[in-house]
C-alpha cells in the first residue's frame, strides 16, 4: 500500500513563527503536491514538485515556500506563520506515469494564533 | 468562473437509495475527470476516473461524462451508510506549464440507516 505520512496531524504555532510541515512517501513517486483545504473554498494547489530539487508554484503560493532535497521528503514551510494560514493542509504524491492518481496523506490541521 | 464547480450539499439519502452527484466543468477541452472520496478527518482518496465521454462502472459507482453540456456524475447505487463522505470531481488543468488537478469544492454525502 502506498503510504503517504504528514509528520503532525495538529499544530498550534503563534503569529510569526517559522514552520515547517513535513510529507514523506514510501512508493518512490516522482511527483509531489502540498494542498491546503478550507470550508467553502475546497482544495488549493499551493506547490509541487515533478522532481528532486524542482519545486513549482501552485495557485496559491504566497506565504509559502517548498523543499524537496530527497525524492521521498517534500517539506512546506510557512516563513511567517499569519492567522489566515489557519487550515488543513494536505500532501499528496503521484507517479510520474499516472500523475492524477493522487495519494494523499491524513493531513495537519495547522491553528496559528 | 471556477473550473469545476460542484454543489456543496449537504445532500442527505435514506440507506439504499441511488445517489446522484454532479459537477459542472467550463473548459470544453477537458477530457479526463476524476472522483475522489474524501471520509471525515482524512486526505482524499481516488476513487473513479473517467476519460472523454461516456461512462464507467466499478462495482455499486458509476461515473458519466456528457461534454456537450460539460456535466459530470457520480452515481452510487444501493446507498450504504459508510458511503457518507464528501465527495470531489477533480480535472487536470495547466499550471506554470503543467498540468494539475484541479478539484471541485466537494459535495457532502449522507447515508442514513
Amino acid at each position: 500500500d502506498v503510504k503517504v505520512t504528514q509528520s503532525s496531524r495538529y499544530l498550534v504555532k503563534r503569529t510569526g513563527e517559522k514552520v515547517f510541515l513535513e510529507c514523506v512517501q514510501d512508493m518512490d513517486h516522482e511527483n509531489m503536491f502540498w494542498y491546503r483545504q478550507d470550508p467553502g473554498l475546497g482544495l488549493r494547489l499551493i506547490y509541487f514538485s515533478y522532481d528532486v530539487k524542482m519545486k513549482e508554484k501552485g495557485d496559491i503560493p504566497e506565504g509559502y515556500s517548498v523543499s524537496r532535497e530527497k525524492k521521498e521528503r517534500f517539506s512546506l514551510i510557512l516563513e511567517s506563520a499569519s492567522t489566515n494560514q489557519t487550515s488543513m493542509y494536505l500532501c499528496a504524491s503521484s507517479q510520474r506515469g499516472d500523475r492524477y492518481s493522487l495519494y494523499f496523506g491524513p493531513g495537519t490541521r495547522l491553528l496559528v494564533l | 468562473q471556477k473550473e469545476v464547480e460542484q454543489d456543496p450539499g449537504p445532500l442527505s439519502v435514506p440507506e439504499g437509495a441511488i445517489v446522484s452527484l454532479n459537477c459542472t466543468y467550463s473548459n470544453s477541452a477537458f477530457q479526463y475527470f476524476m472522483w475522489y472520496r474524501q471520509y471525515s478527518r482524512k486526505g482524499p482518496e481516488l476513487l473513479m476516473y473517467t476519460y472523454s465521454s461516456g461512462n464507467k462502472e466499478d462495482g455499486r459507482f458509476t461515473a458519466q461524462v456528457d461534454k456537450s453540456s460539460k456535466y459530470i456524475s457520480l452515481f452510487i447505487r444501493d446507498s450504504q451508510p459508510s458511503d457518507s463522505a464528501t465527495y470531489l470531481c477533480a480535472t487536470p488543468c495547466s499550471n506554470s506549464g503543467y498540468s494539475t488537478l484541479t478539484f471541485g469544492k466537494g459535495t457532502m454525502l449522507l447515508v442514513s440507516p
